[in-house]
């Protein structure tokens, strides 16, 4: 199974910083990378698909970029309701796998 | 608008069987190929299972092959799982999800509760 690592777990941020994660996967998944935003009690979101691609409604503040074994997921001008928990997932190759997630905080 | 609604969740003493549905409106369900995510309490997600569009073909993770299984019905436009054997472990929010045009999750339920306990 391709194991899929996120790093940090969590980081704190101010509203308006520009941050960044990783998330490395264990061996290559080409582009096959997607990432999600998940909120308390709320279910996942999808923000992005094909390591570079904005899902359609997610403002442009996201990005990524990667492609073989290591993404990145940045926020330009990060707004208070970007707080929240990212988690990629690979879908290269079954079984689908997720990393275990970057939880966003404030400062 | 396109929605997921998953029902029929609960509490399960360990080795019981459960059923979960998800009913699809808003968009052509049959085009789709359809996912269960689960999430444990307090934990990230884990795919579970997969159906094909047209129901043929299936995935599962490991951890739950031989006691769930996934299936569709494109004329109710509604998703299944049937559950058996179930641990301790399976406790979680199991959510539906649409497998999107674009290769991820573009759809989510809001998810129902399993949880199995004595």
């Amino acid at each position: 199974d391709i194991q899929m690592t996120q790093s940090p777990s969590s980081l704190s941020a101010s509203v308006g910083d520009t941050i960044s994660f990783t998330c490395r996967a264990s061996e290559s998944i080409n582009t096959y990378l997607n990432w999600y935003q998940q909120k308390p009690g709320k279910a996942p979101q999808l923000l992005m698909y094909g390591g570079s691609s904005l899902e359609n409604g997610i403002p442009s503040r996201f990005s990524g970029r990667g492609s073989g074994t290591d993404f990145t997921l940045t926020i330009t001008g990060l707004q208070p309701e970007d707080f929240a928990t990212y988690y990629c997932q690979q879908s290269d190759s079954m079984p689908w796998t997720f990393g275990q997630g970057t939880r966003v905080e404030i400062k | 608008e396109v929605q997921l609604l998953e029902s029929g969740g609960g509490l399960i003493q360990p080795g019981g069987s459960l059923r979960l549905s998800c009913a699809a409106s808003g968009f052509t369900f049959k085009f789709y190929a359809m996912s269960w995510v689960r999430q444990a309490p307090g934990k990230g997600l884990e795919w579970v299972s997969t159906v094909s569009s047209g129901g043929g073909v299936t995935y599962y993770v490991d951890s739950v092959k031989g006691r769930f299984n996934i299936s569709r019905d494109n004329a109710k436009n509604t998703l299944y799982v049937q559950m058996n054997g179930l641990r301790d472990e399976d406790t979680a929010i199991y959510y539906c999800a649409r497998r999107g045009s674009h290769d991820g999750f573009d759809i989510w339920g809001q998810g129902t509760l399993v949880s199995v306990s004595s």
